[in-house]
């Protein structure tokens, strides 16, 4: 089946720092792509919706400043954690399908992001 | 999208069926309804999806009532490995541009 790939699996970084994660599509085109934050214990959050060649669409609260995406190729998109702090720390999980009528959605393996 | 609800835990013990039931009063015409299964720090797998009556793959067999206000992701024969969340998901996916969103999930813990 398609595969989604995130990079890194986990980072660590100094507060105040910026951490850039990778997400990849590797056997399929994906226009749109999905940016999800789950803390402990929680539920996946939608944080936004990332399309190709087009700028994100943010969930209310999601502060478009700080998660900063790009989705330059139809196979990838990275998110951007601006000014990390400890509060931002969290599993950062991204989606995509392998079409408009795909009716499959398919995960990366998430990132763990710990700030210090 | 519709608003599911689902129970929070769930315990089984090997070699059980499990059976997960989900509401989703407010379901669409054109929403479809997904499982997926997430362990811990992995990102969600998908399970099965179905529109109505029965589906079933090689995991799991889904059950959907003719009014479709609620599903039942059943599990046959669980071992240790099937502990994990479970989210049910009801939405057009084929609308270009959806988003899952996913809720509370219930959390199933297999025991032997």
């Amino acid at each position: 089946g398609a595969v989604v790939s995130q990079h890194p699996s986990r980072v660590i970084c100094k507060s105040g720092t910026s951490v850039k994660i990778e997400c990849r599509s590797l056997d399929f085109q994906a226009t749109t792509m999905f940016w999800y934050r789950q803390f402990p214990k929680q539920s996946l959050m939608l944080m936004a919706t990332s399309n190709e060649g087009s700028k994100a669409t943010y969930e209310q609260g999601v502060e478009k400043d700080k998660f900063l995406i790009n989705h330059a190729s139809l196979t990838l998109s990275t998110l951007t954690v601006a000014s990390a702090h400890p509060e931002d720390s969290s599993f950062y999980i991204c989606s995509a399908r392998a079409s408009d009528r795909d009716t499959e959605a398919f995960f990366g393996q998430g990132t763990r992001l710990t700030v210090v | 999208l519709a608003k599911t609800t689902q129970p929070i835990s769930m315990d089984s013990y090997e070699g059980q069926e499990v059976n997960i039931t989900c509401s989703h009063n407010n379901i669409a015409t054109n929403d479809y309804i997904t499982w997926y299964q997430q362990f811990p720090s992995q990102g969600p797998r998908f399970i099965i999806q179905g529109y109505k009556t029965k589906v079933t793959n090689e995991v799991a067999s889904l059950f959907i009532p003719a009014d479709r206000k609620s599903s039942t992701l059943s599990l046959p024969r669980v071992s240790l490995s099937d502990t994990a969340v479970y989210y049910c998901l009801v939405g057009d996916i084929g609308r270009a541009g959806t988003a899952l969103i996913f809720g509370k999930g219930t959390t199933l813990s297999v025991s032997s």
